[in-house]
């Protein structure tokens, strides 16, 4: 069974960082690319950032580009988002989901965390 | 960036009933790379449709897509108690993915 599950939200003063983690399992997780989405509390979704195979691609959102990274360690069948300068619209609940086999373009996303809660406030 | 516009933002019908939502994209879409996912309060989007118009595994066939470059449609054939949720529409084409604002069915 397919299994993601985040961790690392909490709340966070603006400017301040934070690192998220998605634990992968179930699947085969050096195969697949991966994305980050986020979901503000009562709104819809937004594509933060996604992922290659190997880390040699990645993409961002332009509401989060040049202060969020994507990364991931196949070894540890981890995928993670470190997040930088957040703001108070950076709230939301943050999703790792998996795409397709090798990229996460041209693929869409077939299984999805939970989530977990990430709170910019002073 | 791809910008996708989905009405109506709310589908006020009766269990039984036929839904139809509709996703706008602001330039034609790739080879099709649209997807819908469905969203239950306090649960995690399911994908029902990718590629404009196959159903996921285990997607009920009274769910069904179509469409093509700029216009895409999700029918619900017969709506059921738990079809009741947001449906978002994603396309998948270019580097940039992007989500439609989401269309809420609600009972009548």
């Amino acid at each position: 069974e397919v299994q993601l599950v985040e961790s690392g939200g909490g709340v966070v003063r603006p400017g301040g960082s934070l690192r998220l983690s998605c634990a992968a399992s179930g699947f085969s997780f050096e195969d697949y690319g991966m994305s980050w989405v986020r979901q503000a509390p009562g709104k819809g979704l937004e594509w933060v950032s996604g992922i290659n195979w190997n880390g040699g691609s990645t993409g961002y959102g332009d509401s989060v580009k040049g202060r969020f990274t994507i990364s991931r360690d196949n070894a540890k069948n981890s995928l993670y988002l470190q997040m930088d300068s957040l703001r108070a619209e950076d709230t939301a609940f943050y999703h790792c989901a998996r795409g397709g086999y090798g990229d996460y373009k041209g693929s869409s996303l077939d299984f999805w965390g939970q989530g977990t809660l990430v709170t910019v406030s002073s | 960036e791809i910008a996708l516009t989905q009405s109506p933002g709310t589908l006020s019908l009766s269990p039984g009933e036929r839904a139809t939502l509709s996703c706008g994209a602001s330039q034609s879409v790739s080879s099709s790379y649209l997807a819908w996912y469905q969203q239950r309060p306090g649960q995690a989007p399911r994908l029902l449709i990718y590629g404009a118009s196959s159903r996921a595994a285990g997607i009920p066939d009274r769910f069904s897509g179509g469409g093509s470059g700029t216009d895409f449609t999700l029918t619900i054939s017969r709506l059921e108690p738990e079809d009741f949720a947001v449906y978002f529409c994603q396309q998948y084409g270019s580097s940039a993915l992007t989500f439609g604002g989401g269309t809420k069915v609600e009972i009548k």
